[in-house]
């Protein structure tokens, strides 16, 4: 079975601008799950999406934003972008049944200029 | 588990010896936890878990313990190997209703050959 994989796995953007970032996660799996891991703040949990809703937010600015899709397929937004914005970013899928093993990807390194 | 930033506690041991590696949580109500490995470049994988209802669980070489009266979970792992050399995390899911994690800071394993 074929793993979590995200789209592009390097990225680099100037400040104001916006990127997208993807994630296809495991054959079967509806929960999809973005973290946002950076040296100074560790692992966050930025929100989770399960049959094309969110479930679940955490604690980020409006600027970040986030969509599944009916194949569930996850996409997430950050626009303006800002210096601190530059971490990497996970995604995790799992099967969405509840509290489950989330399984990540190789993430995407975000870095703005 | 404190987010230490840069700055991560670092455990250093000898090849074929056990490590311990601990982890404070911070929600009384979580009811699921979860350790990670992380190498350099790659995203978090899923070693073990373990649910409030239980208070010890053996993987293959490793054995997760979960002290609720004190809100610690402990990761050991049997004749270390330079391969367990990785950034370990917690994680709780205090969240019922999904997918949520808040993870620890994380700890360095070294092994030393």
């Amino acid at each position: 079975k074929a793993g979590v994989t995200q789209t592009p796995r390097y990225l680099i953007k100037t400040r104001g601008q916006q990127v997208t970032l993807s994630c296809s996660p495991i054959s079967g799996h509806r929960s999809v799950s973005w973290y946002q891991q950076t040296p100074g703040q560790g692992l966050q949990f930025l929100f989770e999406y399960f049959s094309e809703t969110q479930r679940n937010k955490g604690n980020f600015p409006g600027r970040f934003s986030g969509r599944q899709f009916s194949n569930s397929r996850s996409e997430m937004n950050v626009s303006t972008l800002e210096l601190g914005d530059s971490a990497l970013y996970l995604c995790a899928s799992s099967p969405g049944t509840g509290q489950d093993t989330q399984y990540f990807g190789p993430g995407t390194r975000l870095t703005v200029l | 588990g404190e987010s230490v930033g840069l700055h991560l506690p670092t455990l250093s041991v000898q090849e074929g010896d056990n490590s311990i590696i601990n982890c404070a949580y911070s929600n009384s109500a979580s009811d699921y936890f979860i350790w990670y490995k992380q190498e350099s470049g790659k995203g978090p994988q899923f070693i073990i878990d373990i649910r409030s209802n239980m208070d010890k669980r053996q993987g293959q070489r490793v054995t997760v313990l979960l002290n609720k009266t004190v809100k610690h979970l402990s990761l050991q792992i049997a004749a270390t190997q330079p391969g367990d050399s990785a950034v370990y995390f917690c994680a709780e899911n205090p969240n019922n209703a999904g997918n949520m994690l808040t993870f620890g800071g994380g700890t360095r394993l070294m092994v030393k050959p």
